[in-house]
């Protein structure tokens, strides 16, 4: 079974710190995605990575960053927490861009994070 | 650009009540529809897809039939149980454009024995 893994499912954080959410999937796929969860508003995409060293901005990616330096790592940075980031945050990894239609989309847990 | 309609919840249902959890949706391009769950305190899980035009997703009782004149996917179950309480998420995805879902809203279904 594909695994993808989010190191922590809780934190808490202050205003102004620098955060790092990390995500590690074990089957090989070239795209990764970082998904912000609100309630009442789904999920939205804030970066997607198609290879290492690669990004691309999704729907809301101000007030983060991302870094992809192993192809099996993606880590989300929140260079300064502010409180409307607390949210919940969800990993995601899938084979490559272009592949057949429909191709399944792996999440991980999801990492709960509430900035005071 | 594309988006995803679906209907709000909570949605709470006696068990072995039918279900349905409408979704509509608009795309730029020709898509693929998907239906993800998310059991309380978990990520969400791929509970079954379609890729083309009048075909059929199933999956634990559920089903889901892609209605291209419609723009719709709506999800299904004739007789739900209380461990299909969860939060239901329609979604689609372009083909061959990086496959980045699109998500819904998320509907709340609640199911009381």
């Amino acid at each position: 079974d594909v695994k993808v893994t989010q190191s922590s499912r809780y934190l808490v954080k202050r205003t102004g710190e620098k955060v790092f959410l990390e995500c590690v999937q074990d089957m090989d796929h070239e795209n990764m995605f970082w998904y912000r969860q609100d309630p009442g508003l789904g999920l939205r995409l804030i970066y997607f990575s198609y290879d290492v060293k690669m990004k691309e901005k999704g729907d809301i990616p101000e007030g983060y960053s991302v870094s992809r330096e192993k192809k099996e790592r993606f880590s989300l940075i929140l260079e300064s927490a502010s409180t409307n980031q607390t949210s919940m945050y969800l990993c995601a990894s899938s084979l490559t861009p272009g592949g057949p239609p429909g191709n399944t989309i792996y999440f991980g847990e999801g990492s709960w994070l509430t900035v005071v | 650009g594309d988006s995803v309609t679906q209907m709000e919840g909570p949605v709470t249902l006696s068990e072995e009540a039918f279900l349905t959890i409408n979704c509509t949706y608009t795309a730029t391009g020709y898509p693929s529809l998907f239906w993800y769950v998310q059991y309380p305190g978990e990520g969400l899980q791929l509970l079954l897809k379609a890729t083309k035009a009048d075909d059929k997703g199933s999956n634990k009782g559920f089903e889901a039939t892609y209605r291209k004149e419609t723009t719709s996917f709506h999800l299904e179950k004739g007789s739900v149980q209380v461990s299909d309480s969860a939060v239901y998420f329609c979604a689609l995805s372009i083909n061959n454009a990086g496959n980045m879902l699109t998500f819904g809203g998320g509907t709340r279904l609640m199911v009381k024995p």
